[in-house]
This record gives structure tokens, C-alpha cells and sequence, in this order.
């Protein structure tokens, strides 16, 4: 299975402030049919994963326009800029270019 | 929009079966893969299975392959997991994920989830 690792797994950060997370695959997740199938899910204390960026870099709907991902390859970022109090939770990205899909362990943000 | 809920999660013993249940609502159901995927206590996410929108391709992660079986009711817009010789390991909250139509494995919305529990 393609092992993806991110860091750091704790983010401590100030309201206003920006956040950056980092996830590594083991192998390339450019599929044949040339997209990259790399998201991101936040998920909140208590509530269901809700994915926020979807093939590298589009967001879902509803989702904030300070939330954003780029990347490609095995290196990717989700950047969060003005943290708000909303978005407080654990951030897993997710490959879907090889079954099984696997997540990385998570990183949870929280503010100082 | 999208509503999926799960049910079926309890505490059973090693070795017996459970089987879960998915209820979608809000999109032409019948138009989507589906996948399981679970959550252990405290821990990441794990994939379980996946069904083609028509049923007639399935895949599953290794752990759960021989033990598991997911199926779907395209007429009552309805997802199973069938679990059949559990183990402690399998304690997680089961989540019933839509497959999008933005390309592979597009796990776009998820359920509440269910909790199962393997403890003797």
C-alpha cells in the first residue's frame, strides 16, 4: 500500500497567523489518466472527516478560500492562511491513485 | 443533499459476525461507488472496501479480505458491510463514503458513522 506520512502531526498556532502541513507519499500519485489524486479531509472534535481539497489543489464547495493545497508528485501542502478558531481539528490527506485509498496519521491543529 | 447514515454497529464477540447498513439519500445512489471506511479509537483512517455503482466490481483492503463482504441495493438506495469473524482489532467506528465523479477513489461525502466494538 502507498504509505503517506505528514508532518508535523501537532501544530500548535495563533489566530491570524498562517499554518502550513506537509504530506509525502511513497510513490507517485499521477494516475494514467494524467490526474494527481492527492486530498485533503479536516476533521473537526466529534464530527466525520469533511474533505476540503480534492486533486491536489481544488477546493470543495463551501470551503474557504483561506484553505489552500498544491504539490505534485510525492510532495504536497495544505496551507491555511488567518487561522480562525473553526479550524481547530486533526488534517489527513488522502491518496486516491492506488487502491487501497490510504491516509496519513493526521495532524492536528490547535491555537496557542 | 447528501445524507448518509449508518447503522448496525454493536459490541460482539470475537470470532461472530455483524453486519452493517448504509441509507443514502439526497443523490441518484444507483450513479455512485460507495466505500467503507473505518476509524480505530484515537487513531487515523483506514480503508475498508469499495462497490462500483452497478455492484459488480468490489475491492478490499487485504486485512479484510476472506472476512469481510460489501454489497449494495440499488432499488432501496442501501449499502452493506458484512463482517464475518472479527477480531479485537476491527473495533472502530464504520464510516459509509460516497465515490464522487471527479475522477478514482473520490471520497467526497461521509456518514456519522457506526461504532463496532470485538470484545469478549
Amino acid at each position: 500500500d502507498v504509505v503517506m506520512t505528514q508532518s508535523p502531526l501537532s501544530l500548535p498556532v495563533t489566530l491570524g497567523q498562517s499554518a502550513s502541513i506537509s504530506c509525502r507519499s511513497s510513490q507517485n500519485l499521477v494516475h494514467s489518466d494524467g490526474n494527481t489524486y492527492l486530498n485533503w479531509f479536516q476533521q473537526r472534535p466529534g464530527q466525520s472527516p469533511r474533505r476540503l481539497i480534492y486533486k491536489v489543489s481544488n477546493r470543495d464547495s463551501g470551503v474557504p478560500d483561506r484553505f489552500s493545497g498544491g504539490g505534485s508528485g510525492t510532495e504536497f501542502t495544505l496551507k491555511i492562511s488567518r487561522v480562525e478558531a473553526e479550524d481547530v481539528g486533526v488534517y489527513y490527506c488522502m491518496q486516491g491513485a492506488h487502491w487501497p485509498p490510504t491516509f496519513g496519521q493526521g495532524t492536528k491543529v490547535e491555537i496557542k | 443533499q447528501v445524507h448518509l447514515v449508518e447503522s448496525g454497529g454493536g459490541v460482539v464477540q470475537p470470532g461472530r459476525s455483524l453486519r452493517l447498513s448504509c441509507a443514502a439519500s439526497g443523490f441518484i445512489f444507483s450513479r455512485f461507488g460507495m466505500h467503507w471506511v473505518r476509524q480505530a479509537p484515537g487513531n487515523g483512517l483506514e480503508s475498508v472496501a469499495v462497490v462500483s455503482h452497478d455492484g459488480n466490481e468490489k475491492y478490499y483492503a487485504d486485512s479484510m479480505k476472506g472476512r469481510f463482504t460489501i454489497s449494495r441495493d440499488n432499488s432501496r438506495n442501501t449499502l452493506d458491510l458484512q463482517m464475518d469473524s472479527l477480531k479485537a482489532e476491527d473495533t472502530a467506528l464504520y464510516y459509509c463514503v460516497r465515490d464522487g465523479q471527479k475522477g478514482y477513489n473520490d471520497l467526497d461525502f461521509w456518514g456519522q458513522g457506526t461504532l463496532v466494538t470485538v470484545s469478549s
